[in-house]
């Protein structure tokens, strides 16, 4: 089955600057990946997905990239403020699997006044 | 508001109880899922159904045990439960076998004692 790896597991920044975040995966048949945010308390809610037929999406601060040749994609919080806090969890699935969700393991993000 | 909700949010029982967890979904998706989050480890998938019908059982113990009356409701009934599955149990609904993204609830924090 699909195995995706996160990295790093935690990130702490500092208010305005910039957060990155990898992913790889092993299916090269997968090609739908979206990216979550968790915060205390809270289910995991999309904040951004990207589709195989394009390489880069963004929307305001975060932008998501992805190489399918590498069969990796990383997700770009530029200006991070505060309510950036939070866990993020990358995803990836394929049409052949119904697009069932393997997720990573998540990235704890902190980012300092 | 999430379009999914849960119910309880929080649940402390014992081994040998009985208890149910509850997921409403209003957003007209078909397909539903639970899944178990446990710390620093990714979101493992449990269940799957589409139109009220199971398609995934992730080699889940039986003492779990699923419920799905229609397309908007799901059950998770647990029984005799052990020390290790205290986790957060989340719900998602989406469009059956699309690429559109899965909606999650807020979770039930789940305590065995």
């Amino acid at each position: 089955g699909e195995n995706v790896e996160q990295h790093p597991s935690t990130l702490s920044v500092q208010e305005g600057d910039s957060a990155v975040i990898k992913c790889t995966y092993s299916d090269s048949a997968s090609n739908y990946f979206p990216w979550y945010k968790q915060e205390l308390g809270k289910g995991p809610q999309l904040i951004i997905d990207i589709r195989s037929n394009v390489g880069e999406k963004k929307d305001q601060r975060i932008a998501v990239t992805l190489n399918k040749t590498a069969k990796h994609f990383s997700l770009h919080i530029t200006e991070t403020q505060p309510e950036d806090s939070a866990v993020y969890f990358c995803a990836a699935s394929k049409e052949s699997n119904d697009y069932k969700l393997s997720f990573g393991a998540g990235t704890t993000v902190t980012v300092r006044a | 508001e999430t379009g999914v909700t849960q119910t309880p949010r929080h649940l402390v029982m014992g081994m040998t109880n009985k208890k149910s967890l509850k997921c409403e979904q209003h957003l007209g998706h078909n397909a539903m899922y639970w899944y178990k989050q446990s710390a620093k480890k990714p979101l493992e998938l449990m269940f799957v159904y589409n139109f009220k019908e199971q398609t995934e059982n992730n080699s889940v113990p039986s003492r779990f045990s699923p419920e799905c009356p229609n397309s908007s409701h799901l059950f998770l009934h647990l029984h005799t439960l052990q020390p290790e599955d205290s986790a957060l149990y989340l719900c998602a609904s989406s469009p059956v076998n699309s690429n559109q993204p899965q909606h999650f609830g807020d979770g039930t924090r789940l305590s065995i004692l």
